[in-house]
């Protein structure tokens, strides 16, 4: 099956200054890559997607950057704020599979 | 709020005991999943439902067993609770299976004494 590895597992970063957390997959046929944001005691949240035929999608202020060839994916956080702390989860999925979930990022944005 | 209802929003129970999580989707979503998440810990997935079927199964104890029904509502059935599985137990839900967007429900705090 697939395995999806996250890193870094914790990050500080000042208020106003980038984040990016990498995830890596090991399943050529996953096709779909969600990124989750959990705050404290509460439910995950969709932030972004992206899907295999694409190689970058913006929101905002949030990116997501997919590489085929070398199964990575990371999300990238631009002028952090106070309310982006939380935990921030990758997965990765195909067609008519479950989701698989990496161990999670804990950012802490320091004011 | 995702559309995702999971009741109850907290559970206390002994070890040993018996308890039901009830999980509803979104309207129009055919896919159910279940998770699990300890302190500290990720999302652990436990088991998929797709219109009524097993999908997919991940590590999910044979203590542990769910259902979705006809009216697409699933419940997750937890028996002779030990204190390690004291947990949030989430319900996602999704239009289909796979390559879909996941929507969470609020959870359920489990806490066994």
């Amino acid at each position: 099956g697939e395995n999806v590895e996250q890193h870094p597992s914790t990050l500080s970063v000042q208020e106003g200054d980038s984040a990016v957390i990498k995830c890596t997959y090991s399943d050529s046929a996953s096709n779909y890559f969600p990124w989750y944001k959990q705050e404290l005691g509460k439910r995950p949240q969709l932030i972004i997607d992206i899907r295999s035929n694409v190689g970058e999608k913006k929101d905002q202020r949030i990116a997501v950057t997919l590489n085929k060839t070398a199964k990575h994916f990371s999300l990238h956080i631009t002028e952090t704020q106070p309310e982006d702390s939380a935990v921030y989860f990758c997965a990765a999925s195909t067609t008519g599979n479950q989701f698989y979930f990496g161990t999670g990022t804990s950012l802490t944005v320091i004011p | 709020d995702s559309g995702v209802t999971q009741t109850p929003k907290h559970l206390i129970t002994a070890t040993g005991q018996r308890v039901t999580l009830r999980c509803s989707p979104r309207s129009g979503d055919l896919s159910v999943y279940w998770y699990q998440q300890s302190l500290d810990q990720g999302l652990q997935f436990l088991i998929q439902y797709y219109n009524g079927e097993e999908r997919a199964k991940g590590n999910i104890l044979e203590r542990f067993s769910a259902q979705q029904f006809p009216d697409l509502h699933s419940e997750l059935n937890l028996s002779s609770l030990e204190l390690g599985d004291s947990a949030l137990y989430f319900c996602a839900s999704s239009v289909v299976d796979g390559d879909y967007e996941q929507y969470f429900g609020p959870g359920t705090r489990l806490t066994v004494t």
